[in-house]
């Protein structure tokens, strides 16, 4: 059974560009999480997607932005890169069915630095 | 913001019990204690999690002190493969899928 899968697992971009990052949800779960992590900081909560649409956001610009596949795999888009936007940038994934403390699992995140 | 304090560090040796401690003091009915940890440079890993009873898994045993206000975590016999930083998170979940709130952690370094 596979886990919350990322790619890529490193990149670099200039600022300015724009990056997109891919995830794909462990097994029988449908509702994808991204959460930001800057050095020595914990993780901050991007967004959530479920049934292909954005269900709650955190305090990010809209530079970032994502997308939620049939297949419930998940792209996070950050357009315009700025220097601060360099974290590692985590995919969780969860059951939306569960009522009793569904859990959320992480992927091994992407770690993007903007030169 | 978190809902939780933890101690920034502890050290404890290796082979003997790692007693990690969380308060959350203005937790409410619905709301789950969670504990993750993060090794470095890899994604946060699910421990366990529980309501209002002690719980116990193959990685830890959580106890939730009677008037849910605090909470320890025990990994019973720590390896140096347990060196990471723990987050402790309250969350509820009877209202959707709310998302997980980080606060700094516990930094744990086990020593041969």
């Amino acid at each position: 059974d596979a886990g919350v899968t990322q790619s890529p697992t490193h990149l670099i971009k200039t600022r300015g560009q724009q990056v997109t990052l891919r995830c794909s949800p462990k097994s029988g779960h449908d509702t994808v999480s991204w959460y930001q992590q800057a050095l020595g900081q914990g993780p901050q909560f991007i967004f959530q997607y479920y049934e292909e649409e954005e269900r709650q956001r955190g305090n990010f610009p809209d530079r970032f932005s994502g997308h939620q596949f049939p297949n419930y795999s998940s792209e996070l888009n950050v357009n315009a890169l700025l220097l601060g936007d360099s974290a590692l940038y985590l995919c969780a994934s969860t059951h939306s069915g569960s009522r009793s403390g569904n859990t959320i699992y992480f992927g091994e995140g992407s770690w993007l630095t903007v030169v | 913001d978190a809902k939780t304090t933890q101690p920034p560090s502890m050290d404890c040796a290796e082979g003997r019990a790692a007693n990690l401690p969380c308060n959350h003091s203005t937790i409410s009915g619905n709301e789950y204690v969670y504990w993750y940890r993060q090794i470095h440079s890899q994604g946060p890993q699910y421990i366990i999690h529980g309501l209002k009873n002690n719980e116990t898994n193959e990685m830890a045993s959580l106890i939730i002190t009677e008037d849910r206000k605090s909470s320890t975590l025990i990994l019973p016999h720590a390896t140096l493969r347990d060196t990471a930083v723990y987050y402790c998170i309250v969350r509820d979940v009877n209202s959707g899928n709310t998302p997980l709130v980080f606060g700094k952690g516990t930094r744990l370094s086990v020593i041969a």
